[in-house]
């Protein structure tokens, strides 16, 4: 099993750009979630998922947009990116909503 | 807001002592969870402690749950340079029923095993 995978490794957007950050899990995993990671700050959830077509807000959603239309795949899309969403962003799923699999991270830079 | 917060935030120790690492935080929760990342890579579970349960092993690992003192340590015995990483602390919410899908993380504790 690849486990759970993410695209880009690495992307430079400019401000007001708009992308989305593939991930992908290959263990039937019902839950998944968004994280971003800020220095000092630890991992905030921005959007999770229980199960293919429902998906709800974490703690800092705004700004991102989620859809969940297959059991595999959790994109996460940032409708017009700003300096603020410079971060670093995990994607992870989870069998039983506890232990919770990470990705490897997509590092974002918006200039 | 962070539920989880790590003490000491960073710690330097030498190969083969013990390291120990506190978590304290602040709504009753169902479990706590304990995780690792190196340096630029994603994290890994590491342990996972209901809240009726006071204490659980795992290796070298060593997780206490104080539910009356909203605090947890794991402790890691006779480390080693490859334990230098990153650890984290996470809950989840007081409202969420059954699963843990909105875990809240702690900032994160440096671990530096010194060979």
């Amino acid at each position: 099993n690849a486990g759970v995978t993410q695209t880009p490794k690495f992307q430079v957007l400019k401000t007001g750009q708009s992308m989305t950050l593939q991930c992908a899990q290959d263990m039937n995993h019902e839950y998944m979630s968004w994280y971003r990671q800020d220095p000092g700050m630890g991992l905030r959830l921005i959007h999770y998922s229980v199960g293919a077509g429902i998906t709800d807000q974490g703690e800092v959603p705004n700004g991102y947009n989620v859809s969940r239309s297959t059991t595999e795949d959790f994109p996460l899309r940032l409708l017009s990116a700003a300096p603020s969403q410079t971060s670093v962003y995990f994607c992870a799923s989870s069998r039983d909503g506890e232990t919770q699999y990470f990705g490897p991270g997509t590092r974002l830079l918006v200039l | 807001s962070q539920q989880g917060e790590e003490d000491p935030q960073a710690l330097s120790i030498q190969e083969g002592e013990n390291a120990t690492m506190n978590c304290s935080y602040k709504t009753s929760i169902n479990n706590l969870q304990w995780y690792r990342q190196n340096s630029g890579r994603g994290l890994v579970h590491l342990i996972l402690i209901r809240s009726n349960e006071r204490e659980k092993h795992s290796g070298r690992l060593r997780v206490t749950l104080d539910t009356s003192k909203k605090s947890s340590s794991l402790l890691i015995t006779a480390s080693r340079a490859a334990d230098t990483a990153s650890y984290f602390c996470a809950t989840d919410l007081p409202f969420t029923q059954g699963g843990s899908e909105k875990l809240v993380f702690g900032k994160g504790m440096k671990l530096t095993v010194n060979p």
